[in-house]
């Protein structure tokens, strides 16, 4: 079975560019979730989405990101314009209920000069 | 708000070492408690975990213990290998409809043969 995948890897960007994440959870878990990792800090939330819906977005920095998943399968996570602050690792997880073992990604590292 | 501590790193220890990653939390109600390790170019993988209080976790000679009386779920292994090398986070989950994990900020451990 595979894994969770995200793509890129990695992504360097000018700061006021526009980039796109992109996550492909584990087949038939319908629990997608966005974290993200600032340099020396914890790993934050940042939403949950229940299918298509967005079942919890409190953790989303401001309107520059905004999150979609496309029929419930995969999702994309497009920040702009980018901002420095905005450099990171960005990992999606899935899981199959919201209180089942969530599966992470290896991430996305995100570099904005 | 929900938070977690943990020991800041790195660690370095021999092959055979005992190992204790010390980690407190603090959380209203009666959230799940969950290791997480990062192993090089890896995503997180779920190490153990524990969902109620005297609960222990256990997995690959790693063992933790959900203490609500000091608020804690340190981490111990007896004789760490080479191949434990990584980033181990403490998070929780707290439940009640909130299934976002918060983390600590991750403490990366490395064994020396």
């Amino acid at each position: 079975e595979a894994g969770v995948t995200q793509f890129p890897s990695h992504s360097v960007i000018e700061k006021g560019q526009t980039v796109t994440l992109r996550c492909d959870p584990i087949s038939g878990h319908d629990n997608l979730y966005w974290y993200r990792r600032v340099m020396g800090k914890e790993i934050k939330f940042l939403l949950h989405f229940v299918k298509e819906s967005k079942q919890d977005e409190s953790g989303m920095p401001n309107n520059r990101f905004l999150a979609e998943r496309t029929g419930g399968t995969y999702s994309t996570l497009k920040v702009q314009p980018a901002e420095l602050e905005d450099s990171g690792v960005y990992f999606c997880a899935s899981s199959p209920g919201p209180r089942g073992e969530q599966y992470f990604g290896p991430g996305t590292r995100l570099t904005v000069t | 708000g929900d938070s977690v501590t943990q020991m800041e790193g790195p660690v370095t220890l021999s092959e055979e070492a005992f190992l204790t990653i010390n980690c407190t939390y603090t959380a209203t109600g009666y959230p799940s408690l969950f290791w997480y390790v990062q192993y090089p170019g890896e995503g997180l993988q779920l190490l153990l975990k524990a969902t109620k209080a005297d609960d222990k976790g256990s997995n690959k000679g790693f063992e933790a213990t959900y203490r609500k009386e000091t608020t804690s779920f340190h981490l111990e292994k007896g004789s760490v290998q080479v191949s434990d090398s990584a980033v181990y986070f403490c998070a929780l989950s707290a439940g009640a409809g909130s299934y976002q994990l918060t983390f600590g900020k991750g403490t990366k451990l490395s064994v020396i043969p």
